[in-house]
């Protein structure tokens, strides 16, 4: 099946400072979405990206749909502390197939 | 607005005793549903996931099994719980429509002794 490599594991940031992570894959997919994850509780959606090329912003967020439709990216800008948390890339490429990263771990020291 | 809700949010059970989770949506009408299982510090591993009422697919061989008995609602079950089944399950759910995403519950965390 399709595998996501998300990178990196996990990053250790100063408050203020920004982040970028990445997913690739060896297939194509139709949709990238990015989520985020508070211990305990359930990701939630950060941005959905549908078109290759799409660059869409939320906030401080910002990710794009490589023009490969094979990677994708998350930038965040001047991270603060309520950033912290796991963040899963997603490749959808059906009705009901989608995989997901295996996260990146995201701490941020004040 | 459209709303998921799973419970329990913990339990611990015995190994080899039964389970049930389950997984409601509001706010729509005939979403596809999602069952997934997290294990600690690792992605998501899709279970099941269902397109109707009665409608089931699996994803991989285990001793847990899904049903959809409404179309609001999502149930993930087992007769006898392994100690592999430990983990955090989460509940899904997405508008068929287009690619759209799908949206998550908070989750059951599941410890087996």
């Amino acid at each position: 099946g399709q595998q996501l490599n998300q990178s990196p594991q996990s990053m250790f940031i100063q408050e203020g400072e920004d982040v970028s992570m990445n997913c690739t894959s060896s297939s194509i997919f139709n949709t990238w979405l990015w989520y985020k994850q508070d211990p305990g509780e359930g990701p939630v959606l950060l941005i959905a990206l549908y078109k290759a090329g799409e660059l869409t912003s939320n906030g401080r967020l910002t990710a794009q749909f490589g023009i490969t439709r094979k990677d994708s990216f998350l930038n965040i800008s001047a991270s603060i502390p309520s950033d912290v948390g796991i963040y899963f890339c997603a490749g959808q490429w059906g009705p009901n197939d989608m995989r997901f990263g295996a996260g990146t771990r995201l701490t941020v020291k004040p | 607005s459209q709303t998921i809700h799973q419970w329990p949010a913990t339990l611990v059970q015995p190994v080899g005793s039964p389970l049930s989770l389950e997984c409601t949506v509001e706010g729509t009408s005939n979403p596809n549903l999602y069952w997934y299982r997290q294990a600690a510090g690792r992605g998501l591993q899709l279970l099941f996931y269902s397109v109707g009422i009665g409608q089931i697919s699996s994803e991989v061989p285990q001793n847990l099994s899904a049903s959809r008995p409404q179309d609001r609602q999502f149930i993930l079950s087992s007769k006898k719980l392994l100690l592999s089944d430990s983990g955090f399950y989460l509940c899904a759910w997405r508008n068929p429509s287009g690619g759209q995403p799908q949206h998550f519950g908070d989750g059951t965390r599941l410890s087996i002794l």
